[in-house]
């Protein structure tokens, strides 16, 4: 499968645990970025990346939230101390050359 | 501020029914519009519109573009409940050399049998 991928899935986690997200994007895409959505609403943009590098950070993203992409390639979203309000849908996306975004299954996420 | 709007929100049909979404925008140094269907999942990319591609036609989806009233419409004919799914309408934005997809709330469409 060449398109993007997220793990895990889905998430269960008890509020103020720490929990850590992956995603895989198409290989030749280098810019890539990350949503929230909650329901009823479409994806909010959180961040993005170009290679490694992390261009722009969303209000959103609280001191609580961290991504990194150190090698240009897969990315990780870091939600520190979660709280029930952290309870989403994490989505990835990848952008190609026409700027286009392919986005990842997501990861849902439930803080309890 | 950028902004996407879409309508109605939700939407019930029978199958074979045509039906069509509405996207309205406001953004500033506008490129493209996309579409994108949305099931129990992520979201699936559907159409990508710009200046030079106003029209976009798969199977019995179709989409226009209209710079003049800054919107879109997504036109699906003969629907099947397999069309059920929330409709999204993402318009990019380019800041400071960094794009960023603004979405709108989506059209949740239902397709009965």
């Amino acid at each position: 499968d060449t398109g993007v991928s997220q793990d895990p899935r889905h998430k269960i986690t008890k509020r103020g645990q720490n929990v850590t997200f992956r995603c895989d994007p198409i290989s030749e895409h280098n810019r890539l970025y990350w949503y929230r959505q909650t329901l009823g609403q479409g994806p909010e943009f959180l961040t993005y990346f170009q290679n490694e590098a992390q261009l722009e950070k969303s209000r959103l993203l609280s001191d609580r939230f961290s991504a990194e992409r150190p090698k240009g390639s897969f990315s990780t979203l870091e939600i520190q101390r979660t709280e029930q309000g952290d309870s989403a849908m994490y989505l990835c996306a990848s952008m190609g050359q026409y700027n286009e975004q392919f986005f990842g299954p997501g990861t849902r996420l439930t803080v309890l | 501020e950028d902004k996407v709007v879409q309508s109605p929100l939700s939407l019930v049909v029978h199958e074979g029914d045509t039906v069509t979404l509405n996207c309205s925008y406001e953004v500033t140094n506008f490129r493209s519009l996309l579409w994108y269907k949305q099931e129990k999942k992520a979201p699936t990319f559907l159409f990508m519109l710009t200046s030079s591609g106003i029209e976009k036609k798969s199977g019995r989806l179709s989409s226009i573009l209209d710079k003049k009233e800054l919107s879109s419409i997504l036109n699906i004919t003969a629907t099947q409940t397999g069309d059920s799914a929330i409709y999204l309408c993402a318009v990019p934005t380019l800041t400071s050399g960094t794009y960023k997809y603004i979405f709108g709330t989506g059209t949740r469409l239902k397709v009965l049998a």
